[in-house]
């Protein structure tokens, strides 16, 4: 069964410091990975998504994340980070080839706090 | 395309009323999912439907809670009694049922059961 696991559960950081964000999964089929945003008092946004390809994916707010097959990781990097950014990161794996279903297991969020 | 619409956005409701959170997907859409978000347990999944068939209500917390989808654009949850523990906020996503589709969330319902 799929499952991810956010290692840091809050992570904080100076403005224009570089940030990362782990994400590690376990999945017993092929692997198509998330990463969500959630701004304060409002739903969950995409960042980005890993489907096949280039190990490296770039999303929006000048966000990427980095595949990793051996180390079944998919963390999350931003080199300068802002006040802005300052909100909640989930990091999600598809249940499709277990469920297909658009089923998404998602981690258990990792609380980003930019301070001025 | 307007996204996912939840409605209402904020409610307050006594304990032992019952509550109805609406949703309607983003069209052509095929996959609902309902989520439950507390700071004590995080996100939750509830329940979702494909082709508005619930596929798996395992999340669902007890019978209390009912959802229901009669058609493509539309979806509820149903709490019934309320109470207080129920107090979170309810998310709708829907998605396209296909390989690597993305979620698309609404804005939530945020429940005060006092």
């Amino acid at each position: 069964a799929q499952s991810v696991t956010q290692l840091d559960s809050q992570v904080p950081v100076f403005e224009e410091a570089p940030v990362e964000l782990r994400c590690n999964y376990s999945s017993s089929v092929s692997v198509y990975l998330f990463w969500y945003v959630q701004y304060p008092n409002q739903g969950l946004q995409l960042l980005l998504k890993y489907l096949s390809g280039s190990t490296l994916v770039k999303g929006i707010n000048g966000f990427e994340a980095e595949f990793n097959k051996s180390q079944t990781s998919f963390h999350l990097r931003k080199p300068s980070v802002h006040i802005s950014d300052t909100a909640e990161y989930f990091c999600a794996v598809s249940d499709w080839g277990s469920s297909n279903t658009g089923k998404l297991i998602f981690g258990q969020g990792t609380t980003l706090q930019v301070k001025p | 395309d307007a996204g996912v619409i939840q409605s209402p956005r904020h409610e307050v409701t006594e304990m032992g009323q019952e509550v109805t959170l609406r949703c309607k997907p983003i069209s052509g859409h095929n996959s609902l999912f309902w989520y439950r978000q507390t700071m004590m347990r995080g996100l939750e999944l509830l329940i979702y439907f494909n082709n508005n068939v619930p596929i798996d209500d395992s999340g669902m917390p007890e019978d209390r809670f009912s959802a229901k989808m009669p058609n493509a654009s539309f979806s509820t949850l149903k709490i019934q009694p309320s109470e207080p523990r129920d107090s979170a906020v309810y998310f709708c996503a829907s998605s396209l049922n296909r390989v690597g589709g993305e979620q698309y969330f609404g804005p939530g319902t945020r429940l005060t059961v006092t």
